[in-house]
């Protein structure tokens, strides 16, 4: 089992609409969480943390943290064609590392 | 203000070929991590440095990976005898004091021939 488990999709929805990343996680002892949004060439760049059970809005995004039921979910509001690119789950172990998945692949459709 | 820069930007190397990347850290972050990007994969934590001390080394594939960071700023990763399978895209980031958000760098793409 990986350590930081995404769908690698591709996720498709409609401008407009609403997009759910999900995010599970095999370490009970995680504590902190973080998105990553990469487009196509580029380098990740931080969308959000969090690190407490329950919402973090920021904006058109919200994050989503459960710790009982280890995942992590990211929604995009109102998702625009410039969202579409690949979205990055990570945690901080307890040490310095930060384990990544493999990312989820958001097309939005104008 | 300036973010974190590397170089080359690109690297083509022949199998058995040593390669040097650089990474320039932003101003004033004590934190500096590596990693390596396949692709369609998540970034693979290979180092970290805190400072100039290299505090965790476990990612690093093998021992023909070597990195340091001197003076606790500028950081080169020295990839020796490349093989085929280190073609991948090399990322640096690094964190202020106190903070665990990381600022990526725009990575080096090697290519092993």
């Amino acid at each position: 089992q990986k350590e930081v488990e995404q769908n690698s999709g591709p996720l498709s929805v409609p401008e407009g609409a609403i997009a759910s990343l999900n995010c599970t996680y095999s370490d009970r002892g995680s504590q902190s969480f973080f998105w990553y949004r990469q487009y196509s060439g580029k380098s990740p760049e931080l969308i959000m943390f969090i690190y407490s059970n329950g919402d973090k809005e920021d904006g058109r995004f919200t994050a989503q943290l459960n710790k009982a039921s280890q995942y992590v979910s990211l929604l995009i509001r109102d998702s625009q064609p410039s969202d579409s690119a690949t979205y990055l789950c990570a945690r901080l172990t307890g040490g310095f590392k930060t384990i990544f998945g493999a990312g989820t692949r958001l097309f939005v459709k104008a | 203000g300036a973010g974190v820069s590397q170089s080359p930007r690109y690297k083509v190397a022949k199998r058995g070929q040593d390669v040097a990347l650089r990474c320039d850290p932003i101003s004033g972050h004590v934190s500096l991590f590596w990693y390596q990007q396949a692709l369609g994969q998540g970034p693979e934590f290979l180092t970290y440095f805190q400072n100039e001390a290299q505090l965790d080394k476990s990612g690093l594939p093998s021992d023909r990976f070597f990195a340091e960071r001197p003076e606790g700023s500028v950081s080169t990763l020295k990839i020796q005898r490349t093989q085929q399978e280190d073609s991948a895209v090399y990322l640096c980031a690094s964190s202020p004091p106190k903070a665990d958000t990381q600022y990526f760098g725009p990575g080096t793409r090697l290519t092993v021939l």
